[in-house]
């Protein structure tokens, strides 16, 4: 059975910081690694999918990489801004089949 | 593109009374996700469509839950009767599955958050 696990649960920073996000799964026979980002009261948004021949995906400030061997994946955030206060999500699957989330890191950007 | 759509946004019942949700997908999506998210947890899958077919409800409480895609569009998903703990938010996603080479991403809509007095 696939879990994922996302340290930290909560991180705080000041504007302009570079950070990391770290997500680690048990299985990893898997075929995609996505990351969302929730807003309070909101539904997810797609930041970035990384596939399992894929080791990293870009998208703007954000970074994201995969180590299937060791079950882990990385999102960095560049420049960190107050917009980017979210919880961001991380979740694995294989293929069509169910997403397996991690509870999730809730980001807080001072400014 | 319209993204996945969801309704209500918001529901308040009275337990033992039922609920239904609507979702529809983004088009031409073949696939369709009804999770459960409860507060400070990640999502987790209730059921699965592929076009009509339900391919994975395993998870699923069916004693109170059902749901059906008809046509392989839009889907339902209902809870009869409500109870306390079905407080939670509902969310639905879709995504494009046909031929090795789709990435099978997962877009999800806003959900619907229901409360159970």
């Amino acid at each position: 059975k696939q879990e994922v696990t996302q340290i930290p649960a909560a991180l705080s920073v000041p504007e302009g910081e570079n950070l990391v996000l770290n997500c680690s799964f048990t299985d990893s026979a898997i075929y995609n690694l996505q990351w969302f980002r929730q807003d309070p009261g909101k539904g997810l948004t797609s930041l970035l999918l990384i596939q399992s021949s894929q080791r990293e995906q870009t998208s703007g400030r954000l970074n994201a990489s995969l180590d299937k061997s060791s079950g882990r994946s990385t999102l960095y955030i560049a420049a960190s801004q107050p917009g980017d206060s979210a919880t961001y999500l991380c979740a694995a699957s294989r293929g069509s089949e169910k997403l397996v989330f991690g509870k999730g890191t809730k980001l807080t950007v001072n400014p | 593109e319209a993204g996945v759509v969801q309704s209500p946004r918001y529901k308040i019942i009275e337990k033992k009374q039922p609920v239904a949700f609507w979702c529809n997908p983004i088009s031409g999506h073949n696939t369709l996700y009804w999770y459960l998210q409860n507060l400070g947890q990640g999502p987790e899958l209730l059921i699965r469509y592929e076009n009509e077919e339900a391919v994975d409800d395993s998870q699923l409480p069916k004693d109170r839950f059902s749901a059906e895609r008809l046509k392989g569009v839009d889907s339902t998903l209902k809870i009869q009767p409500a109870e306390l703990g079905d407080s939670a938010v509902y969310l639905c996603a879709s995504s494009q599955t046909s031929g090795t080479s789709v990435p099978n991403e997962q877009f999800f809509g806003p959900g619907t958050r229901l409360t159970v007095l």
